[in-house]
C-alpha cells in the first residue's frame, strides 16, 4: 500500500533552520513526481515545488523559489523540505503529496498525502 | 491574490445539486488538466477530481467535474451534510512551470 509519513510537528524560533521529511513506501520511489503544499493558518493551498526522485532537480513555484530547498534521498526513499533560515510568516502547515505532473500516475496512485507537518515559528 | 479564481462561499440544502466554478486562462486551465479537492476541518485534502472529469476510486458519482476552454466547474449533487468543507481547484501553469491552487470555497450545508 502506497504511504507517505511525514515527520512530526516541529517549534523554532526565527532565524533557525529546519528540515522536515516525507518518506514513502508501497511503490517506486524513483518513479514518480513528490510536492510539497503549504497551508498557512485558515488560508488556502499554495504549490511550493516538486523534485523528481529519480534524477530530475527540483522545480519550484516562483513564490517559493529560494526560500526552500526541496531534495530526496533515493536509498531511504525519502524527500525532504528544508529552511535556512526560518521566519514566522513560515508558520503553516505543510504536505507532501505524490505528483500527477503530465499525466503520469497510475489511476490507484492518483490521492496520496502524508498526514502534514506542523512548523511553527516563534520567538 | 490566487492564479484560479473560486467564489469564496456557496450553499445548498440537503439534495440540492450545486456547482463551483473555477475560472482560468490559457497557461493553466485552458492547456492542462484540472484537479478538484475536498478539504475537511484538521484534515489534509482529499481528491474528488482529476484529469477534468475522472473520480478516483472511491469518490462517490454525485461528484462530477468538466472543463470549457479557460474555466472548470465542480457539480455536486444530492447534497448531504457531510460535503460541508472547503473545496479547492488546481491546474499546472504552463508560464508559471507550476501547479496553482484556486483561492478555495466554503460549502456550506444549509
Amino acid at each position: 500500500e502506497v504511504q507517505l509519513v511525514q515527520s512530526g510537528a516541529e517549534v523554532k524560533k526565527p532565524g533557525e533552520s529546519l528540515k522536515i521529511s516525507c518518506k514513502a513506501s508501497g511503490y517506486s520511489f524513483t518513479s514518480y513526481w513528490i510536492a510539497w503544499v503549504r497551508q498557512m493558518p485558515g488560508k488556502g493551498l499554495e504549490w511550493m515545488g516538486m523534485i523528481y526522485p529519480g534524477g530530475s532537480g527540483a522545480r519550484y513555484s516562483p513564490s517559493f523559489q529560494g526560500q526552500v530547498t526541496i531534495s530526496a534521498d533515493k536509498s531511504i526513499s525519502t524527500a525532504y523540505l528544508q529552511w535556512s533560515s526560518l521566519k514566522a510568516s513560515d508558520t503553516a502547515m505543510y504536505y507532501c503529496v505524490l505528483d500527477d505532473y503530465g499525466g503520469s500516475l497510475p489511476p490507484n496512485m492518483i490521492d496520496f498525502w502524508g498526514q502534514g507537518s506542523l512548523v511553527t515559528v516563534s520567538s | 491574490q490566487s492564479v484560479l479564481t473560486q467564489p469564496p462561499s456557496a450553499s445548498g440544502t440537503p439534495g440540492q445539486r450545486v456547482t463551483i466554478s473555477c475560472s482560468g486562462s490559457n497557461s493553466n486551465i485552458g492547456s492542462n488538466y484540472v484537479y478538484w479537492y475536498q478539504q475537511l476541518p484538521g484534515t489534509a485534502p482529499k481528491l474528488l477530481i482529476y484529469r477534468n472529469n475522472q473520480r478516483p476510486s472511491g469518490v462517490p458519482d454525485r461528484f462530477s467535474g468538466s472543463k470549457s476552454g479557460t474555466s472548470a466547474s465542480l457539480a455536486i449533487s444530492g447534497l448531504r451534510s457531510e460535503d460541508e468543507a472547503d473545496y479547492y481547484c488546481e491546474a499546472w501553469d504552463d508560464t508559471l512551470s507550476g501547479r496553482v491552487f484556486g483561492g478555495g470555497t466554503k460549502l456550506t450545508v444549509l
